[in-house]
């Protein structure tokens, strides 16, 4: 089943870019990867998703490596109000069909 | 159009009762996925319906079930609580299901006794 690995927490300066790697190593050629996030007291936000190519909204960012085997969400010019849990998701097996396990994320933390 | 709204917002219960949780989709969206949140474990997939039928489900025991109606709104049930069933319960609804973007409610909070 593919899993994710992500930091448990990172900092980031108002207005620079912030980086929020995540590692896959096992997934499968045809499963997407999501990116959600969670402002504390709220429920999830997507981000953006993608397969093989680097994705771009309005948002974020999204560099997949060639081999897949891990990714990149950057947000450009990270803001106070970006300060949120971030996750990465990939489709997992279950008893039944398929999950999206969130995980414990990555922690980022804006600072004026 | 009006966001996924969870109802109720708060509950407490003690250890052996039962309790169920309802979610009301976006409208038009017939895909609903159910989530437990918890600060040990994370954000765990519980199960997801679409068009009255569960189509996933995650790795969590048959005390946990779900349902959803004709209108896509859906019921979480748990019975026989346990401590460790406190948690936050989640729930969102998307078009087509888990691979298009969810969108979440604000979360039932549950406390067992």
């Amino acid at each position: 089943d593919a899993k994710t690995t992500q930091p448990p927490s990172m900092d980031c300066a108002e207005g620079r870019a912030a980086n929020l790697p995540c590692n896959h190593s096992t997934i499968s050629g045809n499963e997407y990867v999501y990116w959600y996030r969670q402002i504390h007291s709220q429920g999830p936000q997507y981000i953006i998703h993608g397969l093989k190519n680097n994705e771009t909204n309005e948002m974020a960012s999204l560099i997949i490596t060639e081999d897949r085997k891990s990714s990149t969400l950057i947000l450009p010019h990270a803001t106070l109000r970006d300060t949120a849990v971030y996750y990465c998701i990939v489709r997992v097996a279950s008893n039944s069909g398929y999950a999206l396990n969130f995980g414990k994320g990555t922690s980022l933390l804006v600072t004026p | 159009k009006a966001g996924v709204t969870q109802t109720p917002r708060y509950l407490i219960k003690t250890r052996g009762q039962q309790v169920t949780l309802s979610c009301s989709p976006i409208s038009g969206h017939r895909s609903v996925s159910w989530y437990q949140q918890t600060p040990g474990q994370g954000l765990q997939f519980l199960f997801e319906y679409f068009s009255e039928t569960q189509r996933n489900k995650g790795n969590f025991p048959g005390r946990f079930s779900g349902r959803q109606f004709s209108n896509s709104r859906s019921e979480m049930n748990v019975s026989t609580l346990e401590l460790g069933d406190s948690a936050l319960y989640l729930c969102a609804s998307s078009l087509g299901g888990l691979y298009n973007e969810q969108f979440f409610g604000p979360g039932t909070r549950l406390t067992v006794l």
